[in-house]
């Protein structure tokens, strides 16, 4: 089973800060998913990405297979980026994503 | 285009009276489907999830139970329900198990 860590746990930054969000993994996976989840518990999908880096508007997402890392980047941070950020990986398995406990950012105007 | 409706919203139950969430998928056929909880603290947990109709796999013995009657339909329930059941629960749905995935609103349930 895989174990899905996040580093930190907590982050407040100033209004247009860089925010770096850190996510390992233990075994090897077919995808991995960056989730954002605000106040009223609703989630969306931000990134699947399997390699390499995806961006999009000021989120960058990168991969490292060989290292089991993930990282989640905003760049010119804004109190409406204040939310929980989660890490999740996919096996390719019907049974769905394991998940990282979440990173709680709360953005600062 | 695909949507997720889930409900309630919000449910508050006392303890060993029944639960019944619902989750409703539109817009794509034969979908996996997914229940989640998030306890207070804790990451999301994969209670059960569903590759087709009245197929179902569970996650994690305890007492609840998921029913799919139909394609684009998932039932979570509980004949008698726990304090330890508290919690966000979520459905969500893919296409095939390596889509990207889709969550519906959330049902906050509180047991007391």
């Amino acid at each position: 089973k895989n174990e899905v860590e996040q580093s930190p746990q907590n982050l407040t930054a100033q209004e247009g800060e860089f925010i770096t969000i850190n996510c390992s993994y233990s075994v090897g996976i077919s995808a991995l998913h960056w989730l954002q989840q605000h106040p009223g518990g609703g989630i969306v999908s931000l990134f699947m990405l399997s390699s390499g880096k995806k961006k999009h508007g000021r989120l960058i997402a990168t991969i490292n297979i060989q290292e089991k890392h993930s990282s989640l980047h905003i760049t010119a941070s804004h109190p409406r980026d204040s939310a929980v950020y989660i890490c999740a990986v996919s096996g390719g398995g019907a049974d769905g994503l394991t998940f990282g406990k979440g990173t709680h950012l709360i953005i600062q105007p | 285009s695909q949507t997720i409706h889930q409900w309630p919203a919000t449910l508050v139950q006392p303890v060993g009276s029944p639960l019944s969430l619902e989750c409703t998928v539109e817009g794509t056929s034969n979908p996996n489907l997914y229940w989640y909880r998030q306890a207070a603290g804790r990451g999301l947990q994969l209670l059960f999830y569903s590759v087709g109709i009245g197929q179902i796999s569970s996650e994690v013995p305890q007492n609840l139970s998921a029913s799919r009657p139909q394609d684009r339909q998932f039932i979570l329930s509980s004949k008698k329900l726990l304090l330890s059941d508290s919690g966000f629960y979520l459905c969500a749905w893919s296409v095939g198990p390596r889509g990207t995935i889709y969550f519906g609103e959330g049902s906050w349930l509180t047991v007391v």
